[in-house]
């Protein structure tokens, strides 16, 4: 059975940086496309980017300046950074599997159980 | 900022059927597949429908999904108290080059 779960600081500072990893038992990393993806209070998913296990990403046009994801295969793990973060980044980060192979399926499964991170001074 | 448009709610007691849309474009739903998930807060989402209409294991026959053009719908028969939850499409949107979810669509079971 393949699980992860989301690590990281739940408050961060205005202009700091939000960084997360995603540890996954049950399954190689090496293998498949791993997503972050995030819900600000009282609203919808919206997708962050993903790793493929070769270390490519991909990430969402409107965070790409602030982001970066990398893989650590030696820990089953992968993680996510955002630089000068608002109280706009406020939200639920849910890390996620995408079961693709060559590129991705469309559906995620399974989730993260997901981290609140609230940015505020 | 979300893509794919759906219903803000849905309801129905025990027993009833409900159904759920979900409007895309021609850039996600239009020429990629479709997937749907269920959410509790707290909880990990977890996935329904996957390839427009597939069920993962688990999931029972009551719930079924199709797709038509640029739309999509979820429909649940036999009604459960355990259907209560925030229900989200999502698709890959080949404009953005990226995944796009729905604006979702909360079930209440009165």
């Amino acid at each position: 059975q393949v699980q992860l779960q989301e690590s990281g600081p739940g408050l961060v500072k205005p202009s700091g940086t939000l960084s997360l990893t995603c540890s996954v038992s049950g399954a190689s990393i090496t293998n498949f496309f791993w997503s972050w993806i995030r819900q600000p209070p009282g609203k919808g998913l919206e997708w962050i980017g993903y790793v493929y296990y070769s270390g490519s990403t991909s990430y969402n046009p409107s965070l790409r300046s602030r982001l970066s994801i990398s893989l650590d295969r030696s820990r089953n793990q992968f993680s996510m950074k955002l630089t000068s973060v608002t109280a706009a980044d406020t939200a639920v980060y849910f890390c996620a599997r995408d079961p693709g192979s060559a590129s991705p399926s469309s559906w995620f499964d399974p989730w993260g159980q997901g981290t609140l991170v609230t940015v505020s001074s | 900022q979300s893509v794919l448009t759906q219903p803000p709610s849905a309801s129905g007691t025990p027993g009833q059927s409900v159904t759920m849309s979900c409007s895309g474009s021609g850039s996600n739903i239009g020429t990629d597949t479709v997937s749907w998930y269920q959410h509790l807060p707290g909880t990990a989402p977890k996935l329904l429908i996957y390839s427009n209409d597939q069920r993962p294991s688990g999931v029972p026959d009551r719930l079924s999904a199709s797709t038509s053009g640029t739309s999509a719908s979820l429909a649940i028969s036999g009604l459960q108290s355990e259907d209560e939850g925030d229900y989200y499409c999502a698709s890959w949107d080949n404009s953005l080059n990226g995944y796009v979810f729905g604006t979702g669509t909360k079930v209440t079971v009165l």
